[in-house]
């Protein structure tokens, strides 16, 4: 239990295109879902907190209309790099909370990463 | 703010013995800990939570809490090779704060 998938698992682009990356809960319902970024060799960075049905909350220093993030159901949430650049270029990851009586994060407030998306703008 | 303080390593432990890795935490009112590990290039996995006072152990992996002092550690016992990665200290408000990371490697 507690699955989380992210679609891509890598993608490269050229510069000034827009990626959009998938991070789907597969046997839980989603009502949080997290996005980071992580830098080689540099702890991992929080950039936004969704709830599934409202806009996102995002982290000091994180445009939000450069990443744009949309969950739109409970098992979905997705990321939009827009106008990507070189320096977006990082390993992205994202992680599921389901709070609700019964989810597997119930007891703890856990939460449960994806696999991650590598993202390489040209 | 809540924090939490890990050492960054790297800490090198002979294969086979116990390796300790501790972690210190600001929020006396922090619920519930956890430990993830990390490997180069992958995303963080989930080894152990924790909520009470105490010894948890699963497997290999004993997790240890003392509210009082604000610590948690994780032992890892008959240590593999397998075992190096970096492991993140965490606990949870409304989003999970983590430490840096405290790089582990167990020499063959």
């Amino acid at each position: 239990g507690a699955v989380v998938s992210q679609h891509p698992s890598w993608v490269i682009c050229k510069s000034g295109t827009s990626v959009k990356i998938e991070c789907r809960s597969l046997d839980f319902q989603a009502t949080t879902m997290f996005w980071y970024r992580q830098f080689p060799k540099q702890s991992l960075m929080l950039m936004a907190t969704s709830n599934e049905g409202s806009k996102a909350t995002y982290e000091q220093g994180v445009e939000k209309d450069k990443f744009l993030i949309n969950h739109a159901s409970l098992t979905l949430s997705t990321l939009t790099v827009t106008s990507a650049h070189p320096e977006d270029s990082s390993f992205y990851i994202c992680s599921a909370r389901d709070i609700e009586a019964g989810g597997p994060s119930f007891t703890y407030n856990e939460q449960f990463f994806g696999p991650g998306t590598r993202l390489t703008v040209l | 703010q809540k924090e939490v303080e890990q050492n960054s390593g790297p800490l090198s432990v002979p294969e086979g013995a116990i390796a300790s890795l501790n972690c210190t935490y600001s929020d006396r009112v922090s619920q519930s800990f956890f430990w993830y590990r990390q490997y180069s290039g992958k995303s963080p996995e989930l080894i152990m939570s924790i909520y009470s006072n105490g010894d948890k152990e699963d497997g290999r992996f004993t997790a240890q809490l003392n509210k009082a002092s604000q610590y948690v550690s994780l032992l890892i016992r008959d240590s593999q090779p397998s075992d190096s990665a970096t492991y993140l200290c965490a606990t949870t408000d409304d989003k999970i704060i983590f430490g840096k990371g405290t790089r582990l490697h167990i020499l063959p």
